[in-house]
């Protein structure tokens, strides 16, 4: 079946260091891939998401690709700050209007230090 | 506006009783769920309601039984709780079909069993 596989963390970093977090995935078709964040005590809210091969999703200075040949969808920030502190979610969604499943990864938890 | 909301935000309750989540979402979607997350973040789906229809049920105790009365509201109903219910349970929504299946989360209920 579908699965997702994302870094273990917690990752931790001082501020303005670069960030990636790993995530891959194995799907049958084509899923649309997504990251969502947690914010402490929130739920989770959508970060970014590429829905076909090759597209880049961005949002608040985060950015993936959707690499078909590889089948990832790393996360990458290039200037990580305090408030980037969170959970990270790597997750896809497949099927069609007779029904979706959407899986997610694991969660990669997030320390950025000042 | 909260897009989807749940209460109550907090539950401490004894074991053996009874409890409910209500949840509603504003968003006009027709796909609604309920999602566990453990003290590890690891998030795990139960149920899924398209047009208050139940179209996923994964393993989850008959303890818990959601209801949905329109396509805006999906409760929570839990019996004869037990330690390990103690998690936090976020109610969510989606559009099927739209954006790649992008899901909007509620806040979360935090549900403490002693």
């Amino acid at each position: 079946g579908d699965s997702v596989t994302q870094m273990e963390g917690p990752v931790t970093l001082s501020e303005e260091a670069f960030l990636t977090i790993n995530c891959t995935y194995t799907a049958t078709g084509y899923p649309s891939l997504f990251w969502y964040v947690q914010y402490p005590g929130e739920g989770l809210q959508l970060l970014l998401k590429a829905t076909k091969a090759d597209d880049k999703g961005s949002n608040k200075g985060f950015e993936a690709t959707y690499r078909k040949e590889t089948t990832s969808f790393h996360l990458e920030k290039g200037s990580v700050q305090v408030s980037d502190s969170a959970v990270y979610f790597c997750a896809l969604s497949s099927g069609n209007t007779g029904g979706f499943k959407t899986i997610f990864g694991a969660g990669t938890r997030l320390f950025v230090k000042a | 506006d909260t897009a989807v909301s749940q209460t109550p935000k907090y539950l401490v309750t004894q074991m053996g009783n009874d409890k409910s989540i209500k949840c509603e979402q504003n968003l006009g979607h027709d796909t609604m769920y309920w999602y566990k997350q453990d003290s590890k973040k690891f998030l795990k789906i139960m149920f899924s309601y398209n047009n208050k229809e139940l179209i996923i049920n994964e393993t989850v105790p008959n303890r818990f039984s959601p209801k949905s009365p329109d396509k805006a509201h999906l409760n929570l109903h839990i019996n004869s709780l037990e330690l390990g219910d103690s998690a936090v349970y976020f109610c969510a929504s989606s559009e099927v079909g739209v954006s790649g299946n992008t899901i909007y989360f509620g806040e979360g209920s935090w549900l403490t069993v002693v």
